[in-house]
C-alpha cells in the first residue's frame, strides 16, 4: 500500500527566512502525482503545488517550490521569503491512477512563521 | 470553496444520537469523498462515491454510512455518535478518477463534537 510520511510534526521559522518541509512516500508505481496542500487557521484546504512523477523538472509556484527526488521517493516543499500568512498546516499527498481511486495524505506539518 | 459546500459548519451532539453531515456540489463532478481530520493522523478517508448510488469504503469506515441519491449531494451519517467520532470532517470532489491527478477541491469542513 502507498504511504506518505511527514517526519516534522511542527516547525517554526522567522519571517523572510526560507523553510523546507520534508515528505517521503512509498510506492511501487512509476506514474503518480504528488501534492502539497496548505490548511491555514480558516481550515480551508488549499492546493499549493503539484508534481507529476514523470516530469523531471521540479514544480514552482511563486515562492513555493519542490525538490522531487524520484529515486529517493522524496518530495520536499521549500517556501522562500516566508510570510506571516504562510502559517498553516501543510499536508503532503500522493495519487496513483493505477492503484487507487483516492488521494493519500500524510499526517501534516504545522508551520509557524514568527514575526 | 466555490462549488462545494458543507453543512453544518459546526455541530455539537450527544453520544448515541444519529448525525448527518451534508456535502453539496454544483460542479457536476462524479467523485465525492468524505475524510476526517484528527491531530497526528492527517486526513483519513471514510467513504467515497464514484457515481449516484455507487459508494465504497475507505480506511476508517466503521461507524459511518453514506448515501448519494443525486450527483450533487453526498451525505455522511453517524448512526450512533461516539466520542471517538469527534473530528473535523471534510468533503472533497473530483471530476473523475483521472481528475484526481489535478488534486481535489475541498469543502470548508464540519467540526463535529460528540459529548
Amino acid at each position: 500500500a502507498q504511504t506518505v510520511t511527514q517526519s516534522q510534526p511542527e516547525m517554526s521559522v522567522q519571517e523572510a527566512e526560507t523553510v523546507t518541509l520534508s515528505c517521503t512516500y512509498d510506492t511501487s508505481e512509476n506514474n503518480y502525482y504528488l501534492f502539497w496542500y496548505k490548511q491555514p487557521p480558516s481550515r480551508q484546504m488549499i492546493l499549493v503545488i503539484r508534481q507529476e512523477a514523470y516530469k523531471q523538472q521540479n514544480a514552482t509556484e511563486n515562492r513555493f517550490s519542490v525538490n522531487f527526488q524520484k529515486a529517493a521517493k522524496s518530495f520536499s516543499l521549500k517556501i522562500s521569503d516566508s510570510q506571516l500568512g504562510d502559517t498553516a498546516m501543510y499536508f503532503c499527498a500522493f495519487f496513483s491512477l493505477n492503484r487507487d481511486d483516492k488521494i493519500i495524505f500524510g499526517k501534516g506539518t504545522r508551520l509557524h512563521i514568527l514575526p | 470553496d466555490a462549488g462545494i459546500t458543507q453543512s453544518p459548519r459546526h455541530k455539537v451532539t450527544e453520544t448515541g444520537t444519529p448525525v448527518t453531515l451534508r456535502c453539496h456540489q454544483t460542479e457536476n463532478h462524479r467523485y465525492m469523498y468524505w475524510y476526517r481530520q484528527d491531530p497526528g493522523h492527517g486526513l483519513r478517508l471514510i467513504h467515497y462515491s464514484y457515481g449516484v448510488k455507487d459508494t465504497d469504503k475507505g480506511e476508517v469506515s466503521d461507524g459511518y454510512s453514506v448515501s448519494r441519491s443525486k450527483t450533487e449531494d453526498f451525505l455522511l451519517t453517524l448512526e450512533s455518535a461516539t466520542s471517538s467520532q469527534t473530528s473535523v470532517y471534510f468533503c472533497a470532489i473530483s471530476e473523475s478518477r483521472q481528475g484526481a491527478k489535478s488534486g481535489y477541491t475541498f469543502g470548508s469542513g464540519t467540526r463535529l463534537t460528540v459529548v
